[in-house]
């Protein structure tokens, strides 16, 4: 069955370190991944995606992310975290059938940054 | 609209009454998804429609959820007979969905949710 990981319920790091945010995630076919945000009193807004091809992902605000097939991860990462970025992020992995863009979803890493 | 809009944004009920959630997608995406976020579950989906006709209906977590799409465009979600375990923010997403682009991104753009509280 496909499933997504979200190992770190909870983070906080100092604002100007470096982010890393793991996921892991359970799928037979070559999976859809993506990142989103959720920030207080805010919709989940897509960060970056990963469909095909390069297997480092650009995304917004800086943030990036490398697909590792042989690990079946899709960490999320941040070479220098601003105060801004404290929220919940979730992966997703798309379990899609024909127009239907389903989305698995982890359980969440909660973000808090230090000043 | 520019965005995906849902009403209410809070709503408290006692057990036992029935509720109606609102999605307003952005104008033109002909596919609409229901999801419930809760404390500790994450989110789970819940329902998809593409256009009016809703082909995934595998979330829906008992008879007494139900959602229709009308005209294309606004959804509702309806809970019959509330109960607390109920209590969730349930979020609509919309996306525009080319039929048969197997590599259409279908980005999911997401409202702000309906918090849902059953006293």
């Amino acid at each position: 069955a496909q499933s997504v990981t979200q190992p770190d319920i909870h983070i906080t790091v100092s604002e100007g370190a470096s982010l890393e945010l793991r996921c892991n995630y359970s799928y037979g076919a070559t999976p859809y991944l993506f990142w989103y945000v959720q920030s207080p009193g805010q919709g989940l807004q897509l960060l970056l995606k990963y469909f095909s091809g390069d297997t480092l992902v650009q995304g917004i605000k800086g943030f990036e992310a490398e697909f590792k097939r042989s690990q079946s991860s899709f960490n999320l990462r941040k070479p220098s975290v601003h105060w801004s970025d404290a929220a919940e992020y979730f992966c997703a992995v798309g379990a899609w059938a024909g127009n239907n863009r389903k989305l698995i979803w982890g359980l969440g890493t909660s973000l808090a940054v230090n000043p | 609209g520019a965005g995906v809009s849902q009403s209410p944004s809070n709503k408290v009920t006692e057990k036992g009454k029935d509720v109606e959630l609102r999605c307003d997608p952005i104008s033109g995406h002909t596919a609409l998804y229901w999801y419930r976020q809760s404390l500790g579950q994450g989110l789970e989906f819940l329902i998809y429609f593409q256009g009016n006709s809703a082909p995934d209906k595998s979330g829906l977590p008992s008879d007494r959820f139900s959602a229709e799409r009308t005209g294309g465009s606004v959804s509702t979600l309806t809970i019959q007979r509330t109960q607390q375990e109920d209590s969730a923010v349930y979020l609509c997403a919309s996306s525009l969905a080319i039929a048969g682009a197997t590599l259409n991104t279908g980005e999911l753009f997401f409202g702000e949710g309906s918090r849902l509280t059953v006293l």
